[in-house]
């Protein structure tokens, strides 16, 4: 069955303090590996997506990586704005019979805080 | 793009009652999703419409639950008989394929509380 684990649960930092969170997969084919930005009370809001291992993105002070069962991403020097949880999500490659699934499985985040 | 949106944002309702919510995709996106999450979770997939063809139903679909995409734009999940367990953000997202990749962008979500 596929499956998404995120580690920790919650992180702390103080600002500036340069830190990863782990993103574990299980699935039988990867199409895609998704980070998304969640606020409190808001719906996801899109990152990153990497398709193949060794590839990598950034986008201002994120770093997102992946290899072939797990994916990080870095966080340098964070600032309190960057608090938030952060979801991993995968999607299989589909089936197939010319069907084409496209649902995404979610890990269940790491709640990042950042403190001054 | 305006971005997804979701109509109502919150909706209590007693145990028993309908209650149906709608989501608005971006414009041109083929493909609409709806996913439900509790707190501490992720959000997990319910269904999903290529179009206006509902292509995938999750087991977590009880038949209290129906989801239409008429003419393959907005998109409406209905929930019958609510239950407190099905109190939950629901939420939206939609995604337009291109050579074989996607992202799906999410709406704001519908918090719902059933009493």
């Amino acid at each position: 069955e596929d499956q998404v684990t995120q580690s920790p649960e919650a992180l702390r930092l103080q600002e500036g303090e340069s830190s990863s969170l782990n993103c574990s997969y299980t699935v039988s084919g990867l199409r895609g590996l998704f980070w998304y930005r969640q606020d409190p009370g808001k719906g996801p809001e899109f990152l990153f997506t990497l398709y193949s291992a060794g590839e990598e993105k950034e986008k201002e002070r994120l770093k997102a990586t992946l290899t072939k069962k797990e994916s990080f991403l870095h966080i340098t020097a964070p600032k309190p704005e960057d608090s938030a949880t952060y979801l991993c999500a995968v999607q299989p490659v589909s089936l197939g019979r010319g069907s084409t699934l496209g649902r995404l499985y979610f890990g269940r985040g790491t709640q990042l805080t950042v403190w001054p | 793009d305006t971005g997804v949106s979701q109509d109502p944002r919150h909706k209590i309702t007693k145990r028993g009652q309908n209650v149906t919510f709608r989501c608005d995709p971006i414009s041109e996106h083929n493909r609409l999703y709806w996913y439900r999450q509790t707190l501490g979770q992720g959000p997990e997939f319910l269904t999903y419409f290529q179009n206006e063809a509902q292509l995938e139903k999750s087991r977590l679909l009880s038949d209290r639950f129906s989801a239409e995409r008429p003419k393959g734009s907005f998109s409406t999940l209905e929930i019958q008989r609510t239950e407190q367990g099905d109190s939950a953000m629901y939420l939206c997202a939609s995604s337009r394929t291109r050579d074989g990749q996607e992202t799906q962008y999410f709406g704001p979500g519908t918090r719902l509380l059933v009493l």
